[in-house]
């Protein structure tokens, strides 16, 4: 069974870089057919798509958001990660990691139980 | 960029059929899923590829795509499923997008 798990800093000053680790267990982050992926949904809303990367390097990301973000992975570790420049109050979400499906909708089996982000000085 | 349209709310009783649409852009000609969210927890896949339930999803969940619309039925709807459902689909500009989420009421 795959699990992911998210962490990092619960609290982040406005115009600093929010970053978050996923841990995937279960299962390796080495595998072609998925991209690890980062969604995020603020207090009351709806989802929102950050971005995804391959283990080969391809990448992509949410137009609204791209100047801002930067997804890597870490084969060594089975992780991968989210840095999100210049933060503000409208970052405030609670981020989930998930694992896509390459090729077939990008669907998301996989999810981690999502961590709280509040940017706030 | 790309965008789906969810109602915002859907009310069902217990025991009835529950449709819940997602509007696109020729969505039809892509793949769509769906996802239930109960309060506080994290998104549950339950139809993929337009119609596939995943492992461990109740039978009643079901999926259709055509033209500009895709659904997600739920029959003999149950008090369990109230929650919000999100549809999802995948974009070559716009990559993956979402619905703005249903409240599903059952009452």
């Amino acid at each position: 069974q795959v699990q992911l798990q998210e962490s990092g800093p619960g609290l982040v000053k406005p115009s600093e870089t929010l970053s978050l680790t996923c841990t995937v267990s279960g299962g390796s982050i080495s595998s072609s057919s998925y991209y690890w992926g980062w969604i995020r949904q603020p207090p009351g809303k709806g989802l929102e798509w950050i971005g995804g990367r391959h283990f080969g390097g391809s990448t992509y990301y949410n137009p609204s958001l791209k100047s801002r973000v930067t997804i890597l992975v870490d084969t060594s570790k089975n992780q991968f990660s989210l840095k999100l420049s210049s933060v503000t109050a409208a970052d405030t979400a609670v981020y989930y990691c998930a694992r896509h499906t390459d090729g077939s909708g990008w669907y998301s089996v996989y999810w981690g139980q999502g961590t709280l982000v509040t940017v706030s000085s | 960029s790309y965008e789906l349209t969810q109602p915002p709310s859907v009310s069902v009783s217990p025991g009835q059929t529950a449709s819940i649409t997602c509007s696109g852009d020729k969505l039809g000609n892509k793949y769509a899923c769906w996802y239930q969210q109960r309060p506080g927890q994290s998104p549950v896949l339950v139809i993929y590829q337009d119609t596939k339930r995943p492992s461990g999803i109740p039978e009643r969940f079901s999926g259709s795509n055509s033209g500009n619309t895709a659904t997600l039925t739920i029959s003999g709807t149950q008090a369990m499923d109230e929650a919000d459902y999100y549809c999802q689909a995948w974009d070559s500009n716009t990559y993956v997008v979402f619905g703005g989420g249903t409240k599903l009421t059952v009452l």
